[in-house]
């Protein structure tokens, strides 16, 4: 199973809104709704932002969303802050017994 | 609060087996509903599934791994076990464990990680 594909990396200002996508096959992102967001700061574990698509844990912000479109998801970051800057993975579901794949993940720079 | 923890040898020569262990804390590895996973990360690059054991034993491996990994659970202790045989420079990384939603499939929450780096 292939990885999905991410930007290698994204930038914006502080206010700013970025989206960052997450390209899948009829496979994975297409065929399932359990895509999964992970936001990963430097020497840091990976925490869950989005999962199913469009949901989000509690406690994390509002400011962060995800949605998808055919074989694509998509996370959307909305009024960027500094502490935003970080590395943001994507996952889905396979419905095999690979279970899930990781996108190569996607370096945020708030500039 | 649930919290998972790694720990193992941070340094493995090459041709044996790197041995992790995952201590589950704040809640009980036995909970319905949640696989066990490992996850791995290259330096400097993306996330790699490795496989999940569900507490009564059942296991989901990566099938480009599958003849060298082999992922275990101790319920009496809380914990699970990863074994990857025959390790090469290419299998440094930093490994992560997590609870796996068996309904959703993500992953929360994750150990902080451990650096493993295969060298002779």
């Amino acid at each position: 199973q292939s990885a999905l594909t991410q930007p290698a990396s994204v930038s914006g200002s502080p206010g700013q809104s970025i989206t960052i996508s997450c390209s899948g096959t009829s496979s994975d992102v297409g065929d399932y709704n359990h895509v999964s967001w992970y936001q990963q700061h430097p020497g840091k574990a990976p925490k869950l932002i989005i999962f199913d698509v469009s949901n989000r844990p509690s406690g994390v912000s509002h400011r962060f969303s995800g949605s998808k479109s055919v074989t694509t998801a998509s996370l959307t970051i909305s009024g960027l802050q500094p502490e935003d800057e970080a590395d943001y993975f994507c996952s889905s579901y396979t419905g095999t017994t690979t279970l899930v794949v990781f996108g190569g993940g996607t370096k945020l720079t708030v500039l | 609060q649930l919290q998972l923890q790694e720990s193992g040898p941070g340094l493995v020569k090459p041709s044996e087996t790197l041995s992790l262990t995952c201590t589950v804390s704040g809640g009980s590895i036995t909970s319905s509903s949640y696989f066990w996973g490992w996850i791995r990360q290259p330096p400097g690059k993306g996330l790699e599934w490795l496989g999940n054991v569900y507490y009564s034993g059942g296991t989901y491996y990566n099938p480009s791994l599958k003849s060298r990994v082999t992922i275990s659970v101790d319920s009496s202790k809380n914990q699970f076990s990863l074994r990857l045989t025959s390790v090469t420079a290419g299998d440094t990384a930093v490994y992560y464990c997590a609870r796996q939603s068996e309904i959703n499939y993500w992953f929360d929450p994750w150990g902080q990680g451990t650096l493993v780096t295969v060298s002779s």
